[in-house]
């Protein structure tokens, strides 16, 4: 079985902490990526990653970085988490083909920020 | 730039078909998914269209017109369990995979 993992299903943090959440995959897939949902607004990419160090801004960046050091692992990273930032954050995974392109998602990590 | 537009809300009786559209502008536009996902759960695969006309995929068909920037996906013999959101996604040449507001959809009996 393929699998997408995120380290927590919930999370609680403080205003002003710095907060990392980490993803990995077994599918040897290249790219990865990075959403939050929140009703209403569908999925919004954060950032992509189509090569270990590479990455690519999606929609909304600001206040996140992200760090790719190895194929498996892709970390999304709250530099200073605000109220704001509290979501539903979803990792996925896809191959680098054009001609398969399906991908994979983790189950979530809903993160509160008090 | 780019845009996605889909309906927010479809609502259908068990038994019937159902049509989601969706328009698009991506730069460097390669493909169009969607992906299904049910309340709490995570969304899952359902078609991936390359190439203009029709992928059928047993109850579920999708469709795309490069020309236009418009597909849609088409579900047959609704059945209860079909009602989830359903997301277009078209796939850019980098592999970047942009989702949109997604389409909820209720069955109902």
């Amino acid at each position: 079985d393929v699998k997408v993992t995120q380290s927590s299903r919930y999370l609680v943090k403080r205003t002003g902490e710095k907060v990392f959440l980490e993803c990995v995959q077994d599918m040897d897939h290249e790219n990865m990526f990075w959403y939050r949902q929140d009703p209403g607004l569908g999925l919004r990419l954060i950032y992509f990653s189509y090569d270990v160090k590479m990455k690519e801004k999606g929609d909304i960046p600001e206040g996140y970085s992200v760090s790719r050091e190895k194929k498996e692992r892709f970390s999304l990273i709250l530099e200073s988490a605000s109220t704001n930032q509290t979501s539903m954050y979803l990792c996925a995974s896809s191959p680098g083909s054009n001609s398969n392109t399906e991908a994979f998602f983790g189950q979530g990590t809903r993160l509160t920020v008090v | 730039g780019q845009s996605l537009e889909q309906p927010s809300e479809v609502t259908a009786v068990e038994g019937a078909i159902v049509q989601i559209n969706c328009t698009y502008q991506t730069s460097g536009f390669y493909g169009l998914s969607w992906y299904q996902q049910h309340d709490g759960g995570a969304p899952t695969f359902l078609s991936y269209n390359a190439l203009d006309g029709l992928e059928e995929t047993g109850r579920f068909s999708s469709f795309l017109s490069r020309s236009d920037s418009y597909g849609y996906l088409l579900l047959q013999e609704l059945q209860m369990k079909d009602s989830a959101s359903y997301f277009c996604a078209p796939t850019g040449n980098t592999g970047k995979l942009i989702f949109g507001q997604g389409t909820t959809l209720q069955v109902k009996p």
